[in-house]
């Protein structure tokens, strides 16, 4: 079982819906969370980090956190094209040494 | 404040040759991590550097070897190239500890013939 999982997709939604991802990890002991957006040619970039069980937002972007269910979701409402982007989950395992990626999944929001 | 720096952008190599990546974390950070990204595998841990020591390792062939300089500034250096090490090589850089939030550079993309 790898570290973090995640759909690969793609996923595709018409502008304005609402775009879920979900990232499934394998340590429950892990703290923190982070979902990263990576454009096609470019470097990941960070969209929001969750520490605590709950949502958290940051204007359309909302992160969510169940650590008795191991998994952590990203959902953007309001989809744009310019959301269209590969979305990283990114976790940091109990051992606290280094970050684990998910794959990614890839996300198309059609016009 | 400047983000963090790669050079070079772009490399080609061949097969048994060495390369040498070279990477300047932002301002004032003096933790700095390598990740390897293929298609296949996504992004992965090589290592971590802080105060010129190597804190963490991930589980890459002593092929793959860095060091870090007394301003931060990070190498990264393969030996004896294999095709399989035709990837985007990313550095990214955090104030103290691998548990803060990672800023990743524009990345260099190596291509092994």
């Amino acid at each position: 079982q790898k570290e973090v999982e995640q759909n690969s997709g793609p996923l595709s939604v018409p502008e304005g819906a609402i775009a879920s991802l979900n990232c499934t990890y394998s340590d429950r002991g892990s703290q923190s969370f982070f979902w990263y957006r990576q454009y096609s040619g470019k470097s990941p970039e960070l969209i929001m980090s969750i520490y605590s069980n709950g949502d958290k937002e940051d204007g359309r972007f909302t992160a969510q956190l169940n650590k008795a269910s191991q998994y952590v979701s990203l959902l953007i409402r309001d989809s744009q094209p310019s959301d269209s982007a590969t979305y990283l989950c990114a976790v940091i395992l109990y051992t606290g040494n280094q970050f684990y990626f998910g794959t990614g999944t890839s996300l198309t929001v059609i016009p | 404040k400047a983000g963090v720096t790669q050079t070079p952008r772009y490399l080609i190599k061949t097969r048994g040759q060495q390369v040498t990546l070279s990477c300047s974390p932002i301002s004032g950070h003096r933790s700095v991590s390598w990740y390897q990204q293929t298609p296949g595998q996504g992004l992965q841990f090589l290592f971590e550097y802080f105060s010129e020591t190597q804190r963490n390792k991930g589980n890459f062939p002593g092929r793959f070897s860095g060091r870090q300089f007394s301003n931060s500034r990070s190498e990264m250096n393969v030996s004896t190239l294999e095709l399989g090490d035709s990837a985007l090589y990313l550095c990214a850089s955090s104030l103290k500890t691998v548990q803060e939030t990672q800023y990743f550079g524009p990345g260099t993309r190596l291509l092994v013939l």
